[in-house]
C-alpha cells in the first residue's frame, strides 16, 4: 500500500530531552513537510523540504531540526530548545515542490506529551 | 498576520441539511485553493481543490466555489451525513510564483446532528 507512516502514534518524553519523529513516504514524492497542531491553532508549517539533502525552515521552526538524506525519509527532531513542544505533529508529501502548488497527502501524526 | 481565515470555529447541521462552510483570503496572489477534513488524532485527508481560474468545482456531495473579488471561498456538503463530522480547512497557495507552501486556516469544527 502507498502511504505516509509516522511513528510513534503517542510518544512522551521527559522536559529537556531530545526526540526524533519518524515521517516515512512510499509515494515517490519529491517534497515533504512538517506541521504542528495545536488547539484553535489550525496547522503551523515547521519545515519543508522539496529535494533530498534540502529544506527549508517553516513559520515556527525554532526548537526543531530535520534532515532529508533520502526521498522517502524527513525525520523531524523536537529540541529542548523547544519551549512548548506538547503538540500533534503532521507529516505531508507532495509530488513535487511548492511552486507547483500540488496537493499535499498527509500521515496519521504523532502526539508528543512532554512531561 | 493571518492569510487565511475561517471566521466560524464551529458550525452544527441537521442531517441531510446542507453545511456551508466559508474561508476569507487576504493576499490576491493565492490563485490554488484546497480543502481538507480531519478527524481527531489523525491526519487530514484531502477533499476538494478549485483553481483561481475557475469559480465552483464539484465532486459528489461537496462543491467549492470561489468568488476571486471578495477572496471569498465556500465548501456546500449536501446532503449532510453524520460522517461529516469532523474539522474542515481549508488552505491557499501560489501555483506557479514563487516556493510559497500551503497556508492553512484555523479550521471549522462541524457537527452534523442526526
Amino acid at each position: 500500500d502507498g502511504g505516509i507512516t509516522q511513528s510513534p502514534k503517542y510518544l512522551f518524553r521527559k522536559e529537556g530531552q531530545n526526540v526524533t519523529l519518524s515521517c516515512e513516504q512510499n509515494l515517490n514524492h519529491d517534497a515533504m513537510y512538517w506541521y504542528r497542531q495545536d488547539p484553535g491553532q489550525g496547522l503551523r508549517l515547521i519545515y519543508y523540504s522539496q529535494i533530498v539533502n534540502d529544506f527549508q525552515k517553516g513559520d515556527i521552526a525554532e526548537g526543531y531540526s530535520v534532515s532529508r538524506e533520502k526521498k522517502e525519509s524527513f525525520p523531524l527532531t523536537v529540541t529542548s530548545a523547544q519551549k512548548n513542544p506538547t503538540a500533534f505533529y503532521l507529516c505531508a508529501s507532495s509530488i513535487r515542490g511548492t511552486g507547483s502548488a500540488d496537493t499535499q497527502y498527509f500521515g496519521p501524526g504523532t502526539r508528543l506529551t512532554v512531561l | 498576520d493571518q492569510q487565511v481565515k475561517q471566521n466560524s470555529p464551529s458550525l452544527s447541521v441537521q442531517e441531510g441539511r446542507i453545511s456551508i462552510l466559508n474561508c476569507d483570503y487576504t493576499n490576491s496572489m493565492f490563485d490554488y485553493f484546497l480543502w481538507y477534513k480531519k478527524y481527531p488524532a489523525e491526519g487530514p485527508t484531502f477533499l476538494i481543490s478549485i483553481s483561481s481560474i475557475k469559480d465552483k468545482n464539484e465532486d459528489g456531495r461537496f462543491t467549492v466555489f470561489l468568488n476571486k473579488s471578495a477572496k471569498h471561498l465556500s465548501l456546500h456538503i449536501v446532503p449532510s451525513q453524520p460522517g461529516d463530522s469532523a474539522v474542515y480547512f481549508c488552505a491557499a497557495t501560489f501555483r506557479n510564483s514563487g516556493n510559497t507552501p500551503l497556508v492553512f486556516g484555523k479550521g471549522t469544527r462541524l457537527s452534523v446532528i442526526a
